[in-house]
């Protein structure tokens, strides 16, 4: 079974710039989450949904992030207007159940904002 | 609050010595899952192993072992004779069991290079 799948890999982009970043989730996982990895922050949380609905957006920065989850198999992480300081790898990762299931992450988009 | 704690931001170890990575953390919950995350050179955090609170069992997986002590707040990851496909970031992380927060704290990451 494929696992969770990201897109795109990389993205280079100018400041300014609309960003979206792709996530298909594990086939029967009901719960998504957004990831962000920096040297300086580590790993943070940004949002996740449990069934297509956002349960915690606590993590997200800042009205410039949002993200959807249309329905069971895709879910979006945009960023308007992209900064600098955005250049991060965003991961997707994606769990079975409600329980603190173990969960699977994708690749990674790794996002470079000049 | 959680908080998970790596104390060793890099560790360097010759192949085939066997390695101990440390993992301490912080939580308010009386239940609640303890895991660890692997990141090689390629990028991608792999799934190794989850325990949960109350079963305090230490666990062996081929060559990697983990040694839960609630006592201490302490899930500490070994690996015995190291090779060098072991060379990566390792992460612990914990989350509740209970409650609305489903999310994941990650403690900073521990870098392991194996030296051939």
């Amino acid at each position: 079974d494929a696992g969770v799948i990201q897109s795109p890999r990389h993205e280079v982009t100018e400041m300014g710039q609309e960003v979206t970043l792709r996530c298909k989730p594990i086939s029967g996982h009901n719960s998504l989450f957004w990831y962000r990895q920096t040297m300086m922050r580590g790993l943070e949380l940004l949002i996740y949904f449990n069934n297509n609905v956002p349960i915690d957006d606590s993590g997200m920065p800042e009205d410039r992030f949002s993200a959807k989850m249309p329905n069971a198999s895709f879910s979006t992480l945009k960023i308007q207007p992209s900064e600098p300081r955005d250049s991060a790898v965003y991961f997707c990762a994606s769990s079975l159940g409600q329980s603190s299931y173990e969960q699977y992450f994708g690749p990674g988009t790794r996002l470079t904002v000049t | 609050a959680q908080k998970v704690t790596q104390a060793q931001t890099e560790i360097s170890v010759v192949e085939k010595e066997d390695v101990t990575l440390d993992c301490v953390y912080e939580t308010r919950d009386t239940t609640y899952y303890l895991f660890w995350y692997k990141q090689p050179p390629s990028g991608e955090l792999v799934f190794l192993i989850r325990r949960n609170s109350f079963d305090e069992q230490n666990e062996i997986s081929g060559r990697y072992s983990w040694n839960f002590q609630k006592s201490t707040s302490s899930f500490n990851f070994t690996i015995t004779a190291s090779q060098v496909v072991d060379s990566a970031v390792y992460f612990c992380a914990l989350s509740p069991i209970s409650g609305s927060a489903r999310q994941l704290t990650f403690g900073s990451g521990t870098q392991l290079t194996v030296l051939p």
